[in-house]
């Protein structure tokens, strides 16, 4: 019930594409749901966020959507560019189950 | 505002030796988590603690590792007699309450010979 599965493992988009990578939750106790960046040596940052109470959010070259019924989401990086070359994590928090269970992670590539 | 702070960023033990691991949380973040990293893998949930108490430990391995949050002072992990299964980055993140968002430290990388 704790899994986040996401997908693909690696993708890689020439410069100006639109990279896609999809997330899916068993917890429907979720209600937070999170994308994080993390460069080599570094730490996870957070990108965006979203809550179940709407089915899409954007930020900037950055946009989520959530299919509430089908227990999915999927973060869009519009105009990509060489330097989101990065993994990406998405993950999953609940009340009751305050802790963030992350996804297995996406390495993106984009080349110019 | 500081981020979240961690040291030492590299950490090499050998066979046996115990490892102590720090995390200071951003300004005004009473909720401290711990993650381990595989390379190649993503972050597993090992321990999450709010000021003097352990609130979901379920992620510890359940012999050598433990975990504080004292009322003054950092965070520390504390992994006694390493073995070499022990070596991975450990990232500790911070939130100001429950059920918040998540800001994350540049970890601390710990080699076991």
């Amino acid at each position: 019930q704790q899994q986040v599965k996401q997908s693909p493992q690696s993708l890689i988009v020439q410069k100006g594409g639109i990279p896609i990578i999809n997330c899916a939750y068993e917890n429907t106790a979720f209600d937070y749901f999170p994308w994080y960046q993390q460069f080599p040596g570094k730490g996870p940052a957070l990108l965006i966020a979203i809550r179940p109470d709407v089915s899409e959010k954007k930020e900037g070259r950055f946009t989520i959507s959530f299919n509430k019924s089908a227990k999915q989401f999927s973060l869009h990086i519009m105009d990509s560019q060489p330097g989101d070359s990065a993994t990406y994590f998405c993950a999953g928090m609940g009340f009751g189950n305050e802790k963030l269970t992350f996804g297995t992670g996406t390495r993106l590539t984009i080349i110019p | 505002n500081a981020g979240v702070m961690q040291n030492p960023r590299h950490l090499v033990r050998r066979r046996g030796q115990e490892a102590r691991l720090r995390c200071s949380p951003m300004k005004g973040h009473s909720h401290v988590y711990w993650y381990r990293q595989l390379p190649e893998e993503g972050l597993k949930f090992m321990v999450y603690l709010q000021k003097e108490n352990i609130i979901d430990e379920s992620g510890m391995p359940k012999e050598r590792f433990s975990a504080e949050f004292p009322k003054e002072g950092p965070s520390i992990l504390r992994i006694q007699q390493v073995v070499r299964g022990d070596s991975a980055a450990y990232f500790c993140a911070s939130s100001p309450r429950r059920h918040e968002k998540l800001f994350f430290g540049s970890g601390t990388q710990l080699s076991v010979l």
